[in-house]
């Protein structure tokens, strides 16, 4: 089975601070992704990386950063948390799997257990 | 408008009925995923489909891809089937996929 950890599953921090959220896959996935999860909105792509050291900003990549520096390991990072990125973060890896006509890579993707993240 | 919208928000149910959960998406798919949510935010992929029906115990789910429809149903719902479910599209032209927002399902004793 897929397993993909995220380093916690509550976090409390103030204004300001930087904020580093781990996720770790172990099933050697070229893919990963970093989703925010809000109420009525579901969740929305933050970052996601294809290979080691790549990565893509998804549709709201303001105010993070991602890191990945090792394949099984996707990082992201508040560099100044605030209280709107109050919220439950979770983490994805996915094979590359079959490519369509039109160049694209169909993935099914394996979720972490989720960071519930309050910015005070 | 979103990409992907699902029907109802909540959904409370007895224990024993037939449940159905609907989503429609405006974009083309290569492939659409059922996803369940429990309480504590783990997801775990329940079908992933492009065509036709698949099930899975008392899980069922459908898709139209002429229409841009598909559903889930639940049979003799039970109250471990309590949870958020999502529906998720892999549109053809986004290398990721896109959520919809989710249906809250609570199954009663």
């Amino acid at each position: 089975d897929v397993k993909v950890t995220q380093s916690s599953r509550y976090l409390v921090k103030r204004t300001g601070e930087k904020v580093f959220l781990e996720c770790v896959q172990d099933m050697d996935h070229e893919n990963m992704f970093w989703y925010r999860q809000d109420p009525g909105l579901g969740l929305r792509l933050i970052y996601f990386s294809y290979d080691v050291k790549m990565k893509e900003k998804g549709d709201i990549p303001e105010g993070y950063s991602v890191s990945r520096e090792k394949k099984e390991r996707f990082s992201l990072i508040l560099e100044s948390a605030s209280t709107n990125q109050t919220s439950m973060y979770l983490c994805a890896s996915s094979l590359v799997r079959d490519r369509n006509p039109w160049g694209h890579y169909y993935n099914e993707q394996f979720f972490g257990p989720g960071t519930r993240l309050t910015v005070l | 408008k979103n990409e992907v919208e699902q029907s109802p928000q909540n959904l409370t149910a007895q224990e024993g009925e037939f449940i159905t959960i609907n989503c429609s998406y405006s974009v083309g798919i290569s492939a659409l995923h059922w996803l369940q949510q429990h309480p504590g935010g783990g997801i775990v992929s329940l079908f992933m489909l492009s065509s036709g029906k698949k099930k899975h115990g008392r899980l069922i789910a459908t898709i139209n891809i002429q229409e841009k429809h598909s559903s889930l149903h639940i049979t003799a719902s039970h109250p471990r089937d309590s949870a958020v479910y999502i529906c998720a599209v892999k549109a053809t032209h986004y290398n990721d996929m896109r959520f919809g927002a989710g249906t809250r399902l609570t199954v009663k004793p």
